[in-house]
């Protein structure tokens, strides 16, 4: 089983619908949760990171952690065509390996 | 910009060529990373560096030689490489003591 899952879609939503981002993972070790925004031809950028369960807000983004189930999610309300990017989920194991999903490929239909 | 800065942007090479990347960071980190980015393909970790020391190599070849002279630079040295090479090469840097990582725009390489 692979250390972190991700469907790599792509998901296309309307504009100011809200998206929904999954990612599950195997090691109920991990702690530490981040998620990246990636767009085409540019380097990662962070979004969001959490290391507790719940909910964490940040404008229109919130990041929710389910440890019992090993599941995260980003939501993004509101959502905006210069939102269309691929998503990445990430985990920081306990030996400073940041690991990544594959990435969801996102399109905000205007 | 995230303060991590990865030179060249964008580098061709043939497969009996030898190159390097570089990536630069002035944010005070002490680990560094350097990750291989393919199509359909998630991140892959290639190298781990902690104060300097080298604390993973990915079971990556030998092709690919990482250098760390100081907690502000990491270099990709890279020689004899194959077209499969070909992909995003993205360097990142972060805080031991803090969870988040910054990465760099990348060294689109292509290796004809």
């Amino acid at each position: 089983q692979k250390e972190v899952e991700q469907d790599p879609g792509p998901l296309s939503v309307p504009e100011g619908a809200i998206v929904s981002l999954n990612c599950t993972y195997s090691n109920s070790a991990f702690q530490y949760f981040m998620w990246y925004r990636q767009y085409s031809r540019k380097g990662p950028e962070l979004l969001m990171y959490t290391y507790s369960s719940g909910n964490k807000e940040d404008g229109r983004f919130t990041a929710q952690v389910d440890k019992s189930s090993k599941y995260i999610s980003l939501f993004i309300r509101d959502s905006q065509p210069s939102d269309s990017a691929t998503y990445l989920c990430a985990i920081l194991n306990r030996d400073d390996k940041i690991i990544f999903g594959k990435g969801t490929r996102l399109h905000i239909l205007p | 910009e995230t303060g991590v800065t990865q030179t060249p942007r964008h580098l061709v090479m043939g497969m009996t060529n030898k190159k390097s990347l570089k990536c630069e960071q002035h944010l005070g980190h002490n680990a560094m990373y350097w990750y291989k980015q393919s199509a359909k393909k998630p991140l892959e970790l290639m190298f781990v560096y902690n104060f300097k020391e080298q604390t993973e190599n990915n079971s990556v070849p030998s092709r690919f030689s990482p250098e760390c002279p100081n907690s502000s630079h990491l270099f990709l040295h890279l020689h004899t490489l194959q077209p499969e090479d070909s992909a995003l090469y993205l360097c990142a840097s972060r805080n031991r003591l803090n969870t988040e990582a910054f990465f760099g725009q990348g060294t689109r390489l292509t290796v004809v």
